[in-house]
């Protein structure tokens, strides 16, 4: 069964730093590339980076460019989103989410863990 | 970047057939995916690749893709249907992904 559990989550006050973790099991970690979705309490769904199989491609959202960076470890199974100069506007719970692979789609989604910038 | 267009809501009857558009450029040309996401829920895929649907989705799920409009069917709709519907493509131009406002699906 296919699990993605997101931890690291929690507040901090405007301009801090925060790092996401996402724990992978039930299928082959570093075969799949994978993303950061994040949903504004009330709002909508907002595709925030991914990160290709190997780590050695990503690309972001241009509301978090220069101030998110996605990684993995594909030997501990692990996504990350280290979050620097963190803005009000960053609060939101933060999904990791499988990519499909065969299209840019998501196929598999964790719980997701809320970030709430504040002071 | 590429903007979707989706209805803020939209309503049907039970057992009715509803319609959820998503607007874009030339859509046509893109692989267009849907989710539905019920309150405190995460999301889950329903259809993909414009038509698609992954296993355990339900027959009464389908999508189509032309133009500038993408739409996700929903024949027979249940209560339990009841939910908001998000579609997505990927621009690869930017190599970024986008997704619509979202539409909220109301069973009268």
């Amino acid at each position: 069964e296919v699990q993605l559990v997101e931890s690291g989550g929690g507040l901090v006050q405007p301009g801090g730093s925060l790092r996401l973790s996402c724990a992978a099991s039930g299928f082959t970690f570093s075969s799949y590339w994978m993303h950061w979705v994040r949903q504004a309490p009330g709002k909508g769904l907002v595709w925030v980076s991914r990160i290709n199989s190997d780590g050695s491609s990503t690309s972001y959202a241009d509301s978090v460019k220069g101030r998110f960076t996605i990684s993995r470890d594909n030997a501990k199974n692990t996504l990350y989103l280290q979050m620097n100069s963190l803005r009000a506007e960053d609060t939101a719970v933060y999904y990791c989410a499988r990519d499909m692979t065969t299209v840019r789609a998501v196929d598999y989604w964790g719980q997701g863990t809320l970030v709430t910038v504040s002071s | 970047s590429y903007v979707l267009t989706q209805p803020p809501s939209v309503s049907v009857a039970p057992g009715q057939t509803a319609r959820i558009t998503c607007g874009g450029n030339n859509i046509g040309s893109k692989s267009v995916h849907w989710y539905q996401q019920k309150p405190g829920q995460a999301p889950v895929l329903v259809v993909y690749d414009d038509s698609d649907r992954p296993s355990g989705i339900p027959e009464r799920f389908s999508g189509s893709n032309s133009g500038n409009t993408a739409t996700l069917t929903i024949s027979r709709v249940e209560a339990g249907d009841e939910a908001d519907y998000y579609c997505q493509v990927w621009d690869s131009s930017s190599d970024q992904g986008v997704f619509g406002g979202g539409t909220k699906l109301t069973v009268l």
